[in-house]
């Protein structure tokens, strides 16, 4: 099947790091993505990492990917109240016209 | 910017009717995508579309029609609405690329209740 996996909720301390894990099934994806959602809005890009990286930072961001495992990580430093959103990892299938499958969502939700 | 507007955010509807969502881009995007969003779900892909006139089936299509007439419009359409189609939708277009991040543009979303 063509599921991607996330745990639904999260909740961390302001100042904490935060991890949403996520498991993807294609292994031939050529770029894995993180998406955030805030509280009435649509899914906007937050990062994203092509397939033949590891590591990608970008500010407090850091996306971790274990292509042997299937899993993509978001870790976000010093975790704010703005971060309170949804988050959705989302792998891009080869061929065709790309099809881009997003997973369940984990719902950050950050504590003053 | 790109901007890609729906024409409503919150929408009542009664069970049997027909349910016109629509969805305009600003971009040239090639690409555009209805998703439906329920809690634990994720997004589920309805319709998508890669030119004008041409549509293809996502996931769930079942229940719905679409079209795209002109390429920065691409409506949803709900033949006959049912409590189970009580949703949020999302609309979404990209660019046209092979080997791309394919980055996808998001609308606000319509929240439709179907009573």
């Amino acid at each position: 099947g063509e599921d991607v996996e996330q745990s639904l909720f999260l909740s961390v301390r302001e100042g904490d790091s935060s991890v949403i894990n996520c498991t993807y099934t294609d292994s031939s994806s050529t770029y894995l993505y993180w998406y955030k959602q805030e509280p009435g809005a649509g899914l906007q890009l937050l990062t994203y990492i092509f397939s033949n990286m590891d590591m990608k930072q970008d500010q407090r961001l850091t996306v971790l990917l274990n292509k042997k495992d299937k899993h993509l990580s978001l870790r976000i430093a010093d975790t704010q109240t703005g971060d309170s959103a949804i988050y959705f990892c989302a792998e891009i299938m080869t061929g065709g016209y790309q099809k881009v499958t997003f997973g369940t969502g984990t719902k950050l939700q950050v504590i003053p | 910017d790109v901007k890609v507007t729906q024409s409503s955010r919150y929408l009542v509807k009664r069970t049997g009717e027909k349910v016109f969502l629509e969805c305009v881009q600003d971009m040239d995007h090639e690409n555009m995508f209805w998703y439906r969003q329920d809690p634990g779900l994720g997004l589920r892909l309805i319709y998508f579309s890669y030119d004008v006139k041409m549509k293809e089936k996502g996931d769930i299509p079942e229940g719905y029609s679409v079209s795209r007439e002109k390429k920065e419009r691409f409506s949803l359409i709900l033949e006959s609405a049912s409590t189970n189609q009580t949703s949020m939708y999302l609309c979404a277009s990209s660019f046209l690329s092979s080997g791309g991040r394919n980055e996808q543009f998001f609308g606000p979303g319509t929240r439709l209740t179907v009573l």
